[in-house]
């Protein structure tokens, strides 16, 4: 079946830099996406969603972009901080028939490393 | 608010044994899932809940059986536990129709032996 993907398993940065976590995903009848965040030993936390008729939305530190031509989803973080380092998923809900809940599939995961 | 508790958080079990991770939201969430996660894997769904009294599979439902009595309760029975089942177990809500937002608990570590 279709999944989401991830290009990049590591990335490594520097305090201060900016972070960009890619996502490809295959299935073009996913309307909704969602970044997550999870510290070691913890549970997955939200960070930013977007739906698929936007291709771009920010919150804070965090900007998400949408590119539904190639699929492909990103997502930055402004000014990496220690605090940020942790394993990023991305998550696609696949447009859900004739019922209101649609199944999120997640990707594998990127380690995001921040070294000060 | 707690928000979403997980008990227990560790667990080890002989091949053959059963046992029910608990799931609890205070939320009133009406939409809760159970997801494993394996290295390399990511998340997927094992089984998830639109309400109570209402649940279907997920991805990988096969060994584990759910059931849905109140709002606030999820539990999920390994019947038979096999060593393809150690693996991090997490539970997850959310608002449902208007949000796909997940919440989810702190995880329960099983070993099956």
């Amino acid at each position: 079946g279709e999944s989401v993907g991830l290009h990049l398993p590591t990335l490594s940065v520097q305090e201060g830099d900016n972070s960009i976590i890619n996502c490809a995903y295959s299935n073009s009848a996913s309307d909704y996406f969602i970044w997550y965040k999870q510290e070691s030993g913890k549970g997955p936390q939200f960070i930013i969603d977007i739906r698929s008729n936007m291709d771009k939305r920010q919150g804070q530190r965090v900007t998400v972009l949408l590119n539904k031509t190639v699929k492909h989803l990103s997502l930055q973080i402004a000014a990496t901080q220690p605090g940020d380092s942790a394993v990023y998923f991305c998550a696609e809900k696949v447009r859900a028939g004739g019922t209101s809940y649609g199944k999120l599939t997640f990707g594998q995961g990127t380690i995001l490393t921040v070294h000060p | 608010n707690a928000g979403v508790t997980q008990t227990p958080k560790f667990q080890v079990l002989k091949t053959g044994q059963s046992m029910t991770l608990q799931c609890a939201q205070d939320m009133n969430h009406e939409y809760m899932s159970w997801y494993r996660q394996d290295p390399g894997m990511g998340l997927r769904l094992i089984h998830y809940s639109v309400g109570a009294g209402i649940t279907d599979q997920g991805e990988v439902p096969n060994g584990y059986n759910v059931s849905r009595s109140t709002t606030e309760d999820f539990p999920l029975r390994l019947l038979s536990a096999a060593p393809s089942q150690t693996s991090v177990y997490f539970c997850a809500t959310s608002r449902g129709t208007e949000s796909y937002e997940q919440y989810f608990g702190p995880g329960t570590r099983l070993t099956v032996t």
